[in-house]
């Protein structure tokens, strides 16, 4: 089956502490985002890459950290300087970065900072 | 910056007639335009891409134009169904050319599909 997964679909954090969520894609995509949703407003862009060893910051970057060491995963980090980090976070892949290429997205993962 | 309005409110209509949502997009131009559903707890899955040269585009049951003079995008379900209740999500494509193109999505605006 191929598809883009995320995990784990419910995450629980203290504050302070830092946590990494997880996105894997076997579409043999080039591009990878992530995107945080809020309820009532619409999807926010974290980060973005284009490519493997590249990635930029989207339009709410401060306080998230990504890599993208294998053209498959593309893991978020929240660190503890994201001062609202409760929300619902989308990863999505699609063949090329550019928005004239449709963009794959997985089942979401709810963080929420007890 | 860029500003996207979809309708806030849900939109309820009856089984078999034709749901029309709306996209407004301000302060820029985009060249491209994205419509998406999303289900409640769930990823957006895409539906259609609009350019800005062509003025309609179908697919089944889905139609979407893109009127750059009115900066407006409509989408419609005709012989609209039950499973057609969702969260529809509009995105405009907005950068520099290119590569570097992203999407800024709109709210969404909820469909309700009454039996």
């Amino acid at each position: 089956d191929g598809g883009i997964t995320q995990s784990p679909k419910y995450l629980f954090r203290k504050e302070g502490q830092n946590v990494t969520l997880s996105c894997e894609q076997n579409l043999n995509h080039d591009a990878m985002y992530w995107y945080r949703q809020d309820p009532g407003q619409g999807l926010r862009l974290i980060y973005y890459s284009q490519i493997v060893n590249d990635f930029q910051k989207g339009d709410i970057a401060e306080g998230y950290s990504v890599s993208r060491e294998k053209k498959e995963s593309f893991p978020l980090t929240v660190t503890s300087a994201q001062k609202n980090p409760t929300a619902f976070y989308l990863c999505a892949s699609s063949m090329q970065g550019g928005s004239y290429n449709e963009q794959f997205f997985g089942p979401g993962t709810r963080l929420t900072v007890l | 910056s860029q500003k996207i309005e979809q309708n806030s409110e849900a939109l309820n209509i009856q089984e078999g007639k034709t749901a029309t949502l709306t996209c407004n997009y301000t302060n820029y131009s985009p060249a491209y335009l994205q419509w998406y559903r999303q289900d409640p707890g769930r990823g957006p899955v895409f539906l259609l891409l609009i350019r800005e040269n062509e003025k309609e585009k179908r697919k089944e049951r889905l139609k979407v134009t893109f009127d750059t003079t009115l900066k407006q995008s409509l989408f419609h379900i005709t012989a609209s169904q039950p499973a057609d209740s969702a969260t529809y999500l509009c995105a405009p494509e907005v950068g520099y050319g290119g590569a570097t193109n992203k999407l800024i999505f709109g709210t969404g605006t909820l469909l309700a599909v009454q039996p």
